[in-house]
């Protein structure tokens, strides 16, 4: 397909597990962004891509989370020792990341529940 | 702390009225840029707003930029049930970096 991709679509571990998400941008897609949204709220910031470096992490909650796009194409974000507060939809976004036109395409989410 | 505030939070309106939702920030920004969002699905742009005392207009639906580029209204003409979604704000600032607001969940009743 042509948009972003999200997997799993749908996530259930235990407290104190690790999981990892995963995102496939639009091809060619430069900027890739991660964020949480909680029920009935806004997207939370968690860090931003630009190629395979992280422009900017300063979303990121704790040293327990952490995401990686080593070729600059698809991004994994890591959350160990999961907590039952880490539970939400983990949005993936990707843009072609110039100028003030700058469009976010989202995919679908990953939703994460932690028992 | 949130960087952008929305309000109001949650407004529930009849079809045919009128409504319109604001955000706002202490914070200047490159642009802002607004989406609606549907249960289960990832927000999809609206619109980019640029420049100071800019609007524009999609459909039913009326977009301003405020003067100093810290704040926006987007007003809806004869709203209908199709309308009801999640309203985001978002500011763009360093070209690249943005950040969103906590939304207006609005919902029309026909």
């Amino acid at each position: 397909g042509a948009g972003v991709s999200q997997t799993p679509s749908n996530k259930v571990t235990e407290k104190g597990k690790y999981v990892e998400l995963r995102c496939d941008p639009i091809s060619g897609h430069t900027a890739l962004y991660w964020y949480r949204q909680s029920l009935g709220q806004g997207p939370e910031f968690l860090i931003y891509f630009q190629g395979t470096g992280a422009a900017d992490d300063s979303g990121l909650p704790n040293d327990r989370f952490f995401a990686v796009r080593p070729e600059g194409s698809v991004s994994t974000l890591k959350i160990q020792r999961t907590e039952r507060g880490d539970s939400a939809v983990y949005l993936c976004a990707s843009s072609s990341g110039t100028g003030v036109y700058n469009e976010q395409f989202f995919g679908p989410g990953t939703r994460l529940t932690v028992l | 702390t949130q960087l952008l505030e929305q309000s109001p939070q949650f407004l529930s309106i009849q079809e045919g009225e009128n409504l319109t939702v604001y955000c706002n920030s202490s914070s200047v920004f490159s642009s802002l840029q607004w989406y609606r969002q549907e249960p289960g699905e990832g927000p999809v742009l609206l619109v980019t707003v640029v420049t100071g005392g800019e609007v524009k207009k999609l459909k039913r639906l009326t977009f301003q930029f405020g003067d100093a580029r810290k704040d926006s209204s987007l007003h809806i003409t004869a709203a209908q049930p199709g309308d009801t979604g999640l309203y985001l704000c978002a500011g763009v600032y360093n070209n690249n970096d943005m950040r969103f607001g906590a939304g207006t969940r609005l919902t029309v009743k026909p």
